[in-house]
């Protein structure tokens, strides 16, 4: 199965406009792309979720293209509190049905 | 509302211990999951849940075993530890996850086997 893959870092300034992406070239074609935000020591939390073209909400983002094999997580205006890794799933057909895969994660840092 | 729950937080098993982690949700919902994070990597799916006394394989079943007897509840068992099982382990769930995933993650269970 080929692999949901993440830049492994990033890094950013306050108040700029970070874009993460994630490229999944085997989504399933009925699937949804998820993204969430995971601080230390704690479960990852939802943050946006699409199927086509772009979703936005109050806290980011999301484009994606026609073919769905790749997605872009974009953050506005980033802030210290947005330093965290953030992950993409997406659901990979297999012979059974489709198999939840989180990405490789990103390590998002915010500096002043 | 609680949300997720998970219980233990923190646990040091031996080699060939047994231990099980209970995952409760108050949200109603149908689907349960749980997931194991190692240090540098993501989330792997090791059993799930489609409702009340179902479950399934994920990606990393082997060793681990579930059970689904109360809607509420999502218990993951470790018959016998190995090393390798060293982990922090999510237990999540969501209302509806045919093809939309909004799940909802506990706190995590740091679990050591020496």
């Amino acid at each position: 199965l080929a692999k949901t893959t993440q830049p492994i870092s990033m890094d950013s300034y306050e108040g700029q406009e970070v874009n993460i992406t994630c490229s999944h070239n085997n989504i399933a074609t009925n699937d949804y792309i998820t993204w969430y935000q995971q601080f230390p020591s704690q479960g990852p939390r939802f943050i946006i979720q699409g199927y086509k073209t772009k979703v936005t909400n109050e806290v980011a983002s999301l484009f994606i293209p026609a073919d769905r094999k790749s997605s872009t997580l974009s953050l506005p205006r980033v802030s210290l509190s947005d330093t965290a890794v953030y992950y993409c799933l997406v659901g990979v057909p297999t012979g059974g049905g489709n198999k939840l895969t989180f990405g490789t994660g990103t390590q998002l840092k915010v500096e002043l | 509302n609680a949300g997720v729950t998970q219980t233990p937080k923190f646990r040091v098993l031996k080699t060939g211990q047994s231990m099980t982690l209970l995952c409760a949700q108050d949200m109603n919902h149908e689907y349960m999951y749980w997931y194991r994070q190692d240090p540098g990597m993501g989330l792997r799916l090791i059993h799930y849940s489609v409702g009340e006394g179902t479950t399934a394989k994920g990606e990393v079943p082997d060793g681990y075993n579930v059970s689904r007897l109360k809607k509420q509840n999502f218990l993951l068992g470790l018959e016998s530890a190995a090393p390798s099982q060293t982990s922090v382990y999510f237990c999540a769930s969501s209302l509806l996850a045919v093809n939309i995933h909004e799940q909802f993650f506990g706190p995590g269970t740091r679990l050591t086997v020496l």
